[in-house]
């Protein structure tokens, strides 16, 4: 599992309240990325970070932002939680000499009532 | 804008058949990505192929990737239950690492 952790697994809210998602990696990883997964769609990414303080924007950025403060989390806010946001949410990392290899987290499903 | 597209998209077949998935791109690039999910669980890599021509095996489970073309094939010989699965193609940057998901391919294989 290279180490990926995500928090919480599992969470319920409502529309219009912050949400926070977070990825945690314990092999100093410097590639980290969260994705989406949807009926249909594969999975999309939404923000992606090549190093502490760098991140930079996914195809379905739109309503989300992300920070990273330290090598090891990355973290995915959810501002204001809309219903279309309901989704599980995958957190991956990128290793090997030249990020050849993408592992991913456990997952978060969220549900947004 | 670089699209996959896999397929098909759904699979039913009977123990000890051959079958094959296809995943398409729509744009060069030179690393592709096969990943076996099951049902509530998370994504587990199964091959990465990064040259042209390049061709990986593991157990009934082959992949191959023609950059030219644009393909990649994963080949399924005498499918068993435990193959039973959703199967995703991914194509990726070797600057950033980010993937592109084709849809996904539900197979599900029959005693």
């Amino acid at each position: 599992d290279a180490g990926i952790t995500q928090s919480p697994r599992h969470k319920v809210t409502e529309t219009g309240t912050p949400v926070t998602l977070r990825c945690h990696q314990t092999e100093n990883h410097r590639y980290m990325y969260w994705y989406r997964q949807d009926p249909g769609h594969g999975l999309r990414l939404i923000h992606y970070s090549y190093g502490v303080k760098d991140t930079d924007k996914g195809e379905v950025s739109d309503g989300y932002s992300v920070s990273r403060s330290k090598t090891e989390d990355f973290l995915l806010t959810l501002e204001s939680a809309t219903s279309s946001q309901t989704s599980v949410y995958f957190c991956a990392i990128s290793a090997g000499q030249s990020q050849e290899t993408q592992y991913f987290g456990p997952g978060t499903r969220l549900l947004v009532l | 804008e670089l699209k996959v597209e896999q397929n098909p998209l759904f699979l039913s077949m009977q123990e000890g058949k051959n079958y094959t998935i296809y995943c398409n791109y729509s744009t060069t690039s030179d690393r592709l990505y096969w990943y076996r999910q099951d049902p509530g669980k998370s994504l587990e890599s199964l091959f990465v192929l990064l040259s042209n021509g390049a061709v990986k095996q593991e157990g009934r489970l082959m992949a191959s990737l023609d950059t030219k073309a644009r393909l990649s094939t994963l080949h399924i010989t005498a499918a068993v239950h435990d193959l039973s699965a959703t199967y995703f193609c991914a194509v990726g940057s070797s600057n950033t690492g980010k993937l592109i998901f084709g849809q996904g391919t539900t197979l599900q294989v029959k005693p």
